[in-house]
């Protein structure tokens, strides 16, 4: 069973738009919402994380929105260039219970100059 | 202020050989997390080490080992490789159990044949 689902698997996005990447999960012990970017042949790198106590957490043009009822957050990305072009993961984990860190699929994002 | 650090970058075994792969984590970190990365997948967890012991376990046979050692530097071991054990191996080093602020290393990319 799938933890977290996240969509689209690709997005292209013109310069200067913005880009939205949504992701939805089923546990709700999952009290920890990171979102990670990837550039080819690097690791993982922490853009921003929210916990389900706010709705919305803002870092610069990164953007997460919180859905608790729903299940679901999203990362808006706006005013996307094309240096923002890269794979880009969500996670869930609960803190609590020492459980594990579950990734989704990721999406990745094409921003056309 | 160095971060997470793994070696080595790439490489290449075959079937049934056993590889050892590290990590050194960033400075201040004392917890370090290992995942498999297929291509286009993401990352699996594989297991955690904390105060040099096994803390968590992810859905990996028991061919996947690890060790930490008093530094906080760790090892990743996989006997009897198999093709399927083909992909990127990362890092992620945390403070702390639950340990989910987690900061990634480049991987380490490797190759079954």
């Amino acid at each position: 069973q799938q933890q977290v689902k996240q969509s689209p698997q690709s997005l292209i996005v013109q310069k200067g738009g913005i880009s939205i990447i949504n992701c939805a999960y089923e546990n709700t012990a999952f009290d920890y919402f990171p979102w990670y970017q990837q550039f080819p042949g690097k690791g993982p790198a922490l853009l921003i994380a929210i916990r389900p106590d706010v709705s919305e957490k803002k870092e610069g043009r990164f953007t997460i929105s919180f859905n608790k009822s729903a299940k679901q957050f999203s990362l808006h990305i706006m005013d996307s260039q094309p240096g923002d072009s890269a794979t880009y993961f969500c996670a869930a984990f609960d803190t609590g219970n020492f459980n594990k860190f579950y990734f989704g699929s990721g999406t990745k994002l094409n921003v056309k100059p | 202020d160095a971060g997470v650090t793994q070696s080595p970058t790439h490489l290449i075994k075959t079937r049934g050989q056993q590889v050892t792969l590290r990590c050194s984590p960033k400075s201040g970190h004392d917890t370090v997390s290992w995942y498999q990365q297929a291509l286009g997948q993401g990352p699996q967890f594989i297991f955690q080490y904390y105060e040099e012991e096994e803390r968590q376990r992810g859905n990996f046979p028991d061919r996947f080992s690890g060790h930490q050692f008093p530094n906080y530097s760790s090892e990743l071991n996989v006997n009897a490789l198999l093709l399927g054990d083909s992909a990127l191996y990362l890092c992620a080093s945390s403070l702390r159990p639950p340990g989910h602020e987690q900061y990634f290393g480049p991987g380490t990319r490797l190759t079954v044949t």
